[in-house]
């Protein structure tokens, strides 16, 4: 079965960087576009970026852009997300993902920023 | 950007009522339209894609309607582990963007 394992979450502060990897089975990794999504303690999901299923092609939302940089390694089935420059509004749980259409969900890597 | 827009925000229930969620987008999104239930502590579980399309394995208590920019999420009859917080998210053009959520709890 499909399964997304995220990990590298931690405690950091603010300014510092952490590096989220997420490790797929159960499907064929490169031939999908991948995501994170994070959601900050007690509140809603927030779409952060996606990219390419062969890494070409990303994109982020505004509030990431500059800081994030998302990569693959579909040798390794793996996903990532380097966060650079981190600020207290980015402690959330953040979760790897598969496309909207389909159930693609890990169960997600917490990042807690605090000074 | 599109912007993602849900009502209400919660509402409480009892098990067996017919709970309808509404969802609208700032611009037309044709039908790339998703519907996720959340319960604490877990990760999204995908409900309808398409608009209204039912995810495998998904109740057909469970339906969704709606194209362009105006979408509904309808439980025909409310089950006790159907209580959890119900998010669209368009899927039409980066960012996809999420509703802010509808909390149903128990009446």
């Amino acid at each position: 079965q499909v399964q997304l394992v995220e990990s590298g979450g931690g405690v950091v502060q603010p300014g510092r960087s952490l590096r989220l990897s997420c490790v797929a089975s159960g499907f064929t990794f490169s031939n999908y576009a991948m995501y994170w999504v994070r959601q900050a303690p007690g509140k809603g999901l927030e779409w952060v970026a996606v990219i390419s299923y062969d890494g070409s092609n990303k994109y982020y939302v505004d509030s990431v852009k500059g800081r994030f940089t998302l990569s693959r390694d579909n040798s390794k089935n793996t996903l990532y997300l380097q966060m650079n420059s981190l600020t207290v509004e980015d402690t959330a749980l953040y979760f790897c993902a598969g496309d909207p259409w389909a159930d693609y969900w890990g169960q997600g890597t917490l990042v807690t920023v605090f000074s | 950007d599109i912007q993602v827009t849900q009502s209400p925000s919660s509402l409480s229930a009892s098990v067996g009522d017919r709970v309808t969620i509404t969802c609208r987008a700032s611009q037309g999104i044709r039908n790339h339209l998703a519907w996720f239930q959340q319960k604490p502590g877990k990760a999204p579980k995908s409900l309808i894609y398409g608009a209204s399309i039912l995810q495998t394995g998904v109740p057909a208590r469970f339906s969704g309607s709606g194209s362009g920019t105006d979408f509904t999420l309808t439980i025909s009859s409310l089950q006790p582990e159907d209580f959890a917080t119900y998010y669209c998210q368009h899927y039409d053009s980066y960012p996809f963007t999420f509703g802010p959520g509808t909390k149903v709890d128990i009446k």
